[in-house]
């Protein structure tokens, strides 16, 4: 089974904290995506990476950063947190194939409150 | 990325109605997903459609793709309370998803 692995699923910090969500996937994936997830808002892509140490934006970067160093993991870092970041986080993968059934294996999420 | 629009944003059914929820977007897909997502749990995949016109089929579940490949549709038909949840659809490459269409159902 594909298993994508978020290290918290529930984090307390404190505004103008400098805060690290890990993902790690151990299927060898190439694509690795964050959201967000507000109530009415859907999921919300806020960065994205097709490869080790490439990064995308998505639709809402702002205020966040990411690093790839190894294929396996993609973390997410809130360089100074703020209140309106309180959220809850989801990590994905895919393979990436062309043409064939790209499935986005998700983590089990972690919400953050920023306080 | 592709954006794709979904409604609608909330529905509330008796157990036994049928439930649609719709996918659009502005742009041509080369395919589109549909994910559902539990309470409390994360999105897991259903299905990808990919051909135009293609209609897909998971037991009560019944996905179409239109004709010009900018729509999608999931219906269910006879609803039960396992089928609570939000339902999510996904345009292709950078995935980005639609709102979301939060089913529940009253026994």
């Amino acid at each position: 089974d594909v298993k994508v692995t978020q290290s918290s699923r529930y984090l307390v910090k404190r505004t103008g904290e400098k805060v690290f969500l890990e993902c790690v996937q151990d299927m060898d994936h190439e694509n690795m995506f964050w959201y967000r997830q507000d109530p009415g808002l859907g999921l919300r892509l806020i960065y994205f990476s097709y490869d080790v140490k490439m990064k995308e934006k998505g639709d809402i970067p702002e205020g966040y950063s990411v690093s790839r160093e190894k294929k396996e993991r993609f973390s997410l870092i809130l360089e100074s947190a703020s209140t309106n970041q309180t959220s809850m986080y989801l990590c994905a993968s895919t393979r990436g194939l062309a043409g064939g059934v790209n499935e986005q294996f998700f983590g089990p999420g972690t919400r953050l409150t920023v306080l | 990325g592709q954006q794709v629009m979904q409604i609608p944003q909330y529905q509330h059914v008796q157990e036994g109605e049928d439930f649609t929820t719709y996918c659009n977007s502005s742009t041509t897909l080369s395919n589109i997903q549909w994910y559902k997502q539990r309470p409390g749990g994360h999105p897991v995949f259903l299905i990808q459609l990919v051909k135009s016109g293609e209609v897909k089929k998971q037991k009560r579940l019944t996905f179409q793709f239109g004709e010009a490949k900018k729509n999608s549709s999931l219906h269910i038909t006879a609803t039960q309370t396992t089928d609570v949840g939000t339902y999510f659809c996904a345009g292709p490459g950078d995935m980005r998803f639609g709102a979301g269409t939060r089913l529940t159902v009253k026994p």
